[in-house]
């Protein structure tokens, strides 16, 4: 089956840096990457994905970027605000199915002021 | 649109009970994913309803097992609890046609198995 790897676990920066986050993933079939946002003691939410046909996407201060032959893609986000603290969950969808995710395991993003 | 919502909220079981938790999707919405969230292991996909069918499984044994309604509604069952079943329980929500879209969680049901 699919198997999502994602690193770091942790990630501290300080306010105004930039933060980056790379996640690989094991089935050539899957064609749909989200990235979810999730609060303590909140739902996940999405924040921005991506499909196979695309190499990136951009939306204002949050990118992700898909190497398919390498199969990895990773989630950065410029301008780093202390409300971007959260823990972030990249996925991919095994054998390009229409409705299951594969999570990674998180990482916890601590910004510093 | 209402987002979607899950009950209860909180759950306390002891081993061997069981449990239904409830999931009302986004209207219009007609697949309903459930998840199984732990520190352990993170999310893992447990099952996928489509129009009252299962229409995908994750690698939870037989215990755990789920219906859809006509109104697109979803439980889903855990018998004979055991003490790692203790988890917060999402179910997500999608359109579920025209390839992936996005699915939206709900708040969760957490349940704890004394």
């Amino acid at each position: 089956g699919e198997n999502v790897e994602q690193h770091p676990s942790t990630l501290s920066v300080q306010e105004g840096d930039s933060a980056v986050i790379k996640c690989t993933y094991s089935d050539s079939a899957s064609n749909y990457f989200p990235w979810y946002k999730q609060e303590l003691g909140k739902r996940p939410q999405l924040i921005i994905d991506i499909r196979s046909n695309v190499g990136e996407k951009k939306d204002q201060r949050i990118a992700v970027t898909l190497n398919k032959t390498a199969k990895h893609f990773s989630l950065h986000i410029t301008e780093t605000q202390p409300e971007d603290s959260a823990v972030y969950f990249c996925a991919a969808n095994p054998g390009g199915t229409a409705s299951k995710l594969t999570f990674g395991t998180g990482t916890r993003l601590q910004v510093t002021l | 649109k209402a987002g979607v919502t899950q009950t209860p909220r909180y759950l306390i079981k002891t081993r061997g009970q069981q449990v239904t938790l409830s999931c009302s999707p986004i209207s219009g919405h007609r697949s309903v994913s459930w998840y199984q969230q732990t520190p352990g292991q993170g999310l893992q996909f447990l099952f996928e309803y489509f129009s009252e069918t299962q229409r995908n499984k994750g690698n939870f044994p037989g215990r755990f097992s789920g219906r859809q309604f006509s109104n697109s509604r979803s439980e889903m069952n855990v018998s004979t609890l055991e003490l790692g079943d203790s988890a917060l329980y999402l179910c997500a929500s999608s359109p579920g046609t025209g390839g992936f879209n996005e699915q939206f969680f709900g708040p969760g049901t957490r349940l704890t198995v004394l």
